[in-house]
């Protein structure tokens, strides 16, 4: 089943923040945050795996809490750069490796 | 990171032929490699999952017959789309999977996609 993103879009300024959240049905075993900008494909952010972990990446942070099958993508003090459609992409327990995407969530950074 | 290479990156043909897209992994092996396909403003979808030396397992909805993986060796894929048709048209985007025993194992790199037009 395909986690379930939000918001579907959201406009910032240079400087703001904003947060990206993943739901899953099922178990997860892993979660991937991706960003695509338009007719590329999608460049990796990072990789959380279950443990309830942090991490980031330059002022881009993300955290996942396996209780509830959660993850959410942390942009601070957002950069023109960060605009992109961000993905979150799930590895279930039992998927082998296979990863389900959300529909995305569009993210435009004005000056 | 680990490169992925895909070819050809567009191609456009005519309805009822065939096209076939390569994916390789350029720095590692993948035992693992999967196939995704992209409509316009739309999410990634697997299509299916491509294992060296087995047959590949497919998503369901997704005809096996219609695209053949081949995963012939530990660096190369292939997905063949045949007889296209213009709803085939759309971003065929793979992935490799890091090895296990490597300390990204895991993660999964993708190609840069190959955009298909059918006419």
């Amino acid at each position: 089943q395909q986690p379930v993103q939000s918001p579907q879009a959201v406009i910032l300024r240079e400087g703001e923040d904003a947060v990206i959240n993943c739901s899953s049905s099922k178990a997860l075993y892993s979660v991937h945050w991706y960003r695509q900008k338009h007719g590329e494909a999608p460049v990796f952010l990072m990789i959380l795996l279950k443990g309830g972990e942090q991490k980031g990446h330059e002022k881009i942070s993300a955290s996942f809490n396996e209780k509830k099958q959660q993850s959410s993508l942390y942009l601070t003090a957002s950069q023109l750069s960060y605009s992109g459609t961000y993905f979150c992409g799930t590895g279930a327990t039992d998927s082998w490796g296979k990863l389900q995407f959300g529909a995305g969530t569009q993210v435009v950074v004005t000056p | 990171g680990a490169v992925v290479s895909q070819h050809p990156s567009w191609v456009i043909c005519k309805s009822g032929t065939s096209v076939k897209i390569e994916c390789r992994s350029l720095d590692f092996q993948a035992t693992t490699m999967f196939w995704y396909r992209q409509f316009p403003k739309q999410s990634l979808m697997l299509m299916a999952t491509s294992n060296e030396g087995s047959k590949a397992t497919y998503e369901q909805g997704v005809e096996k017959d219609k695209f053949l993986i081949n995963h012939a060796s530990l660096t190369l894929s292939t997905l063949t789309v045949t007889s296209a048709h213009p709803e085939d048209s759309s971003f065929y985007i793979c992935s490799a999977r890091a090895p296990s025993g490597t300390r990204r194992y895991n993660e999964q790199f993708f190609g840069p996609g190959t955009r298909l037009t059918v006419l």
